[in-house]
């Protein structure tokens, strides 16, 4: 049982939006920011997004990240099909003692 | 260019206890701290400790605590995570992550990974 929670899968034709839902409490997303990683299939997770809405450099524009109160989301705008991965929201967690705290992780199906 | 390289596979037996390095390369080894993170099969991300190469302090979620021990060598810029009295449910590929631990707590970029099975 993941502490963040987010829907499980996720699906869309190319072109279409997608957004991804993380749902925390008042100790994680509600008093620090939100990270999103990217994990293409067998490969290593990348970051996405930092600081709820900041993207890395090299990261294309079509992803923006958005935090309120303690829900934070991933939009995916013009989905395309090397967008298919898992998608991992993380937060520092202020509760015993604190730590670092991931979502279930989303399957993101180009179909 | 940054670049962090872990060491390779390892086979442990139930109740023995396993160490993975992490080589960092391409920035400042003490601006930075080093989290890890693990991935059992067909799972998700587990957030398993962070350690500052600033003061030597670590941080551990505490289900892990006392299993886990996060360590540094400086002078090689290599980060080591030890994990001890292994169970099954410890099989899975332990990454490295260098970590902004300003306040974002972001991980960026990640080790190749280390697949840790642990078997009798």
């Amino acid at each position: 049982q993941s502490v963040l929670t987010q829907p499980p899968s996720m699906s869309a034709t190319p072109g279409q939006r997608v957004t991804i839902s993380c749902s925390g409490s008042y100790s994680n997303i509600g008093s620090n920011t939100v990270t999103w990683y990217q994990q293409v299939p067998g490969t290593t997770p990348k970051l996405l997004i930092y600081t709820n809405n900041q993207r890395p450099s090299g990261v294309p524009d079509r992803f923006s990240g958005s935090k309120f109160g303690t829900s934070a989301s991933l939009a995916i705008t013009g989905l395309q099909s090397e967008d298919e991965a898992d998608y991992y929201c993380a937060a520092y967690d202020d509760s015993l003692n604190g730590a670092v705290v991931f979502g279930g992780g989303t399957k993101v199906t180009v179909l | 260019h940054v670049q962090l390289v872990q060491s390779g596979a390892e086979m442990a037996k139930p109740g023995a206890s396993v160490k993975v390095s992490c080589k960092t390369s391409g920035y400042n080894f003490i601006t930075y701290g080093i989290s890890w993170v693990r991935q059992a099969p067909g799972h998700g991300l587990e957030w398993m400790g962070w350690f500052s190469t600033y003061n030597l302090r670590a941080k551990y979620p505490h289900r892990l605590q006392d299993r886990v021990t996060l360590t540094i060598d400086a002078s090689t810029t290599t980060g080591y995570m030890e994990l001890r009295n292994l169970t099954s449910g410890d099989t899975a590929v332990y990454y490295c992550a260098r970590t902004d631990s300003s306040g974002s707590w972001w991980f960026d970029p990640w080790g190749q990974g280390t697949l840790v099975t642990v078997s009798s």
